[in-house]
Order: C-alpha cells, then sequence, then structure tokens
C-alpha cells in the first residue's frame, strides 16, 4: 500500500499561510490524494483531494508535484480554529475488487498561534 | 454535507464482555463503510472494510472473530468487539462513502475495557 509521511507538528501564526507538505513517494497513477483535518476526539473532517492537478475550494489549495510525489495543503489565512491534526491520505484500489481503502499517514500537528 | 452518525459515543464495560458500536448514514446510501481504530496520539489505523450485503475485509494482523461487523443494509454497519479486554480500549472510527464521493466520518467511540 501506498504510504506517506508528513512532519510531526508546525506552528503558524494566525493570519498567515500555513503550508503542510506530504511525501507520497509510492503512489501509483491511479491513486488519489485525499486530507482530512481531525480536532481533538472528533471525526476527521474531509478538507480537500486531487489525482494530477492542484486544486482549491474554499477550505484550502493542493498543490500536487509533477511526478505525484509530494503533495501540499495550503491554508491561505490560518485561524486558531484551525488547530488541529492534518492527515494526508492515499486511496488505494484493492486488486481485483474495484473497491478501495483510505490509508492514513502519521498526520501533522498544526498549533496556529495567536 | 452528507452526516454519519456513530452510536454510542463513549462505552465503558466489564473485561470479558461484548460491545457493538452502530454507524449509521443519514441521509445517503453507503455501499462501503470503514471501521478504524485510533490509540492515544497515534493515527487512524483501519481495521476493516464493510460492504452492504457481503463478508467485512479485515486488514492483515485484525483479528475477525474479535471484531464482528455486520453491514446489513445500505445505511447501517455494526462492529462488535466480543470479548473486550483492557487491550481494546481505544477509539474507535466509521466511515462511509457515497459513490464516487470522499469519506464521511461518524464522531467516534471511546471504549473503555475496566
Amino acid at each position: 500500500d501506498a504510504k506517506t509521511t508528513q512532519p510531526t507538528s508546525m506552528d503558524c501564526a494566525e493570519g498567515r499561510a500555513a503550508n503542510l507538505p506530504c511525501n507520497h513517494s509510492t503512489i501509483s497513477g491511479n491513486e488519489y490524494v485525499y486530507w482530512y483535518r481531525q480536532i481533538h476526539s472528533q471525526g476527521p473532517q474531509y478538507i480537500i483531494h486531487g489525482l494530477k492537478n492542484n486544486e482549491t475550494n474554499e477550505m484550502a489549495s493542493l498543490i500536487i508535484t509533477e511526478d505525484r510525489k509530494s503533495s501540499t495543503l495550503i491554508l491561505p489565512h490560518a485561524t486558531l480554529r484551525d488547530t488541529a491534526v492534518y492527515y494526508c491520505i492515499v486511496r488505494v484500489g484493492r486488486k481485483g475488487s474495484g473497491t478501495y481503502k483510505y490509508i492514513f499517514g502519521t498526520g501533522t500537528r498544526l498549533k496556529v498561534l495567536a | 454535507g452528507a452526516v454519519v452518525s456513530q452510536h454510542p459515543s463513549w462505552v465503558i464495560c466489564k473485561s470479558g464482555t461484548s460491545v457493538k458500536i452502530e454507524c449509521r448514514s443519514l441521509d445517503f446510501q453507503a455501499t462501503t463503510m470503514f471501521w478504524y481504530r485510533q490509540f492515544p496520539k497515534q493515527s487512524l489505523m483501519l481495521m476493516a472494510t464493510s460492504n452492504e450485503g457481503s463478508k467485512a475485509t479485515y486488514e492483515q494482523g485484525v483479528e475477525k472473530d474479535k471484531f464482528l461487523i455486520n453491514h446489513a443494509s445500505l445505511t447501517l454497519s455494526t462492529l462488535t468487539v466480543t470479548s473486550a479486554h483492557p487491550e481494546d480500549s481505544s477509539f474507535y472510527i466509521c466511515s462511509a462513502r457515497r459513490v464516487n464521493e470522499k469519506l464521511f466520518f461518524g464522531s467516534g467511540t471511546q471504549l473503555s475495557v475496566l
């Protein structure tokens, strides 16, 4: 299964952009990259996902390198409420079944500072 | 957005008893549901994939006789931890996937086995 690696923790000043990197060097051509975040003792919340192209929505932007071996989640103007653990996830297809599973990385604990 | 309801939010049980956790997709039909387990300060670990009307697919190292999964309808999957022991104490999270869409997560169940 494709694995992801992320820095353990990061700090970001309130109002500044938070850039969270993820390495997924073993990703296959048809495997999507998803980002979720988890606030303490809650279920993960969807942020964004992509395959090859960069993506943007109301929450964040996702930049995927051309070789797809890494990606960066960008929170353009971090607020205190963005303090959470951010997970980079690869959606892996199961051979012969047409189904998928979602493998979580180790996560980055982002702390937004006032 | 889509809502996944998980019940109970927390449960305390005696060693040797069984505990059932329910996961419902409230406003969509989920052909596939996933069960994760999370220990303190760790990432989510996929336990099994639950497919409506068929047997669950368990990840390597997860005992299928201990963690019974039933996906009897398109809106309900249950995880039963049989003969629970203190080492089974953990945060269990379910998620559901609508066809061609992202994962939606429940709020999790904190299990404490005494």
